[in-house]
């Protein structure tokens, strides 16, 4: 089985940076996502990362141990827009995924 | 292009009744997901077709729950004699073809809220 976790909430001023830790304990290992969650829309997706290491995509940037079994994302120049729950999901050897319960991160101006 | 779709976006059904919930994935994505969604929760995984076939529904909770995806393209999830607790989100995703990790990234639909009363 997995087992997955993240705080439940964070907030941040605008312009500000937030890293949103994860720590996992898995069965197995194919990958580890981030997705993003608007109060009552679906998730979308953040990013993945497989090897150890630091992957960016503008200001959002996610960083993987597995060794640590451990992920943060980075979510860099705040917007208000980037209030929401953001969701960490490990995919195990059968390409299934399983899912934290999500933080939720609230912007302030 | 068009991404995941699911109908109804919400349902609102009495104990005891069947329902229905419809999804249709990304054109050309071979791999759909059926996840439960309760509030304050990441989702839970329930079912996963590669193709028509089911190829892991370990996460069925019972035998009231069942998903059918005849043509390999749309899916219906259907539960029978539903319980109130069965209400949550149920959230459909289709990704494109087990060739890799990466291939496997998961696309969301926006949802259907169930609510059992």
């Amino acid at each position: 089985g997995q087992n997955i976790d993240q705080p439940t909430e964070m907030t941040a001023t605008e312009g500000a940076i937030v890293q949103i830790n994860c720590t996992y304990q898995t069965s197995g290992f194919n990958g580890l996502f981030w997705y993003q969650q608007h109060a009552g829309e679906a998730p979308t997706f953040l990013s993945y990362n497989v090897l150890d290491g630091l992957e960016e995509k503008g200001r959002f940037s996610s960083f993987l141990s597995r060794s640590k079994g451990y992920s943060y994302l980075l979510l860099k120049e705040l917007q208000m827009k980037d209030s929401a729950s953001y969701l960490c999901a490990v995919m195990d050897n059968d390409y299934k995924l399983s899912f934290g319960a999500g933080t939720t991160v609230t912007v302030r101006a | 292009g068009a991404g995941v779709s699911q109908t109804p976006s919400n349902k609102v059904t009495e104990k005891g009744k069947y329902v229905e919930l419809r999804c249709d994935p990304i054109s050309g994505h071979t791999a759909l997901y059926w996840y439960r969604q309760s509030l304050g929760q990441g989702p839970e995984f329930l079912i996963y077709f590669q193709g028509t076939g089911a190829a892991d529904d370990s996460g069925l909770p019972n035998d009231r729950f069942f998903a059918v995806r005849p043509e390999g393209s749309v899916s219906t999830l259907k539960i029978q004699r539903t319980e109130r607790g069965d209400s949550a989100v149920y959230l459909c995703a289709s990704s494109l073809e087990r060739t890799g990790p990466r291939q496997e990234t998961q696309y969301f639909g926006p949802g259907t809220r169930l609510l059992v009363l």
